[in-house]
């Protein structure tokens, strides 16, 4: 069955960079797409990035955009979150998730059907 | 960016009850919605996408309308294992945002 598991989370000091990975099993990596989503303590969930199949596109929150940056090694069924330039309110727990297509009355979209349990990243000096 | 506001933020409610929780977005968004149920210290649940198609294996009591702007999703009968917390978000552009979330509590 589909399993992504993140790993790379740890305590780190503002301004600091931290690595996180996801590594995917039991479906075709290479074929979709892959979130991240983030949640901050006893807060709700904020999406983060997401990039496509192939790596081709990327989009990110405004509130990581030029800080973060989301990437894929298909080879290794593995998706990045390289983060810099940390912050106190990057504090959260951080999700990555599948990307999933729909097609439906001729538009297609698409959502975050499989997710990982997450892992935690401390910003605090 | 499309903003969602959920209502309401907090319910209390018994097992049996029918529940129903809105989701506005700022600005027309078709049928581009999905649903998640999210129970403490888990992952987020997918439980409906397209506003109103139900994820496979998840139970049919649970079911989405809506389209333009105004969504709803709708648990026919409370069972113990649906006190959670439910997020809206939005599939129609990026960023893909969230509503800010409603906990079913139990009354």
């Amino acid at each position: 069955q589909v399993q992504l598991v993140e790993s790379g989370g740890g305590v780190v000091q503002p301004g600091k960079s931290l690595r996180l990975s996801c590594a995917a099993s039991g479906f075709a990596f290479s074929r979709y797409g892959m979130h991240w989503v983030r949640q901050a303590p006893g807060k709700g969930l904020e999406w983060v990035a997401v990039t496509y199949f192939d790596g081709s596109d990327k989009h990110y929150a405004e509130s990581v955009k030029g800080r973060f940056t989301i990437s894929r090694d298909n080879s290794k069924n593995t998706v990045y979150l390289q983060m810099n330039s940390l912050r106190a309110e990057d504090t959260a727990l951080y999700f990555c998730a599948r990307d999933s297509r729909y097609c439906s009355n001729n538009n297609c979209s698409s959502f975050a059907d499989n997710w990982g349990q997450g892992v935690l990243v401390t910003v605090s000096s | 960016d499309i903003q969602l506001t959920q209502s309401p933020s907090f319910l209390s409610a018994s097992v049996g009850d029918r529940v129903t929780i809105t989701c506005r977005a700022s600005q027309g968004i078709r049928s581009d919605v999905a649903w998640y149920q999210q129970k403490p210290g888990k992952a987020p649940k997918l439980l409906i996408y397209g506003a109103s198609t139900l994820q496979s294996g998840v139970p049919s009591r649970f079911s989405g309308s809506g389209s333009g702007t105004d969504f709803t999703l709708t648990l026919s009968t409370l069972q113990p294992e649906d006190f959670a917390t439910y997020y809206c978000q939005q599939l129609n552009s990026y960023p893909r945002t969230f509503g800010q979330g409603t906990k079913v509590d139990i009354k």
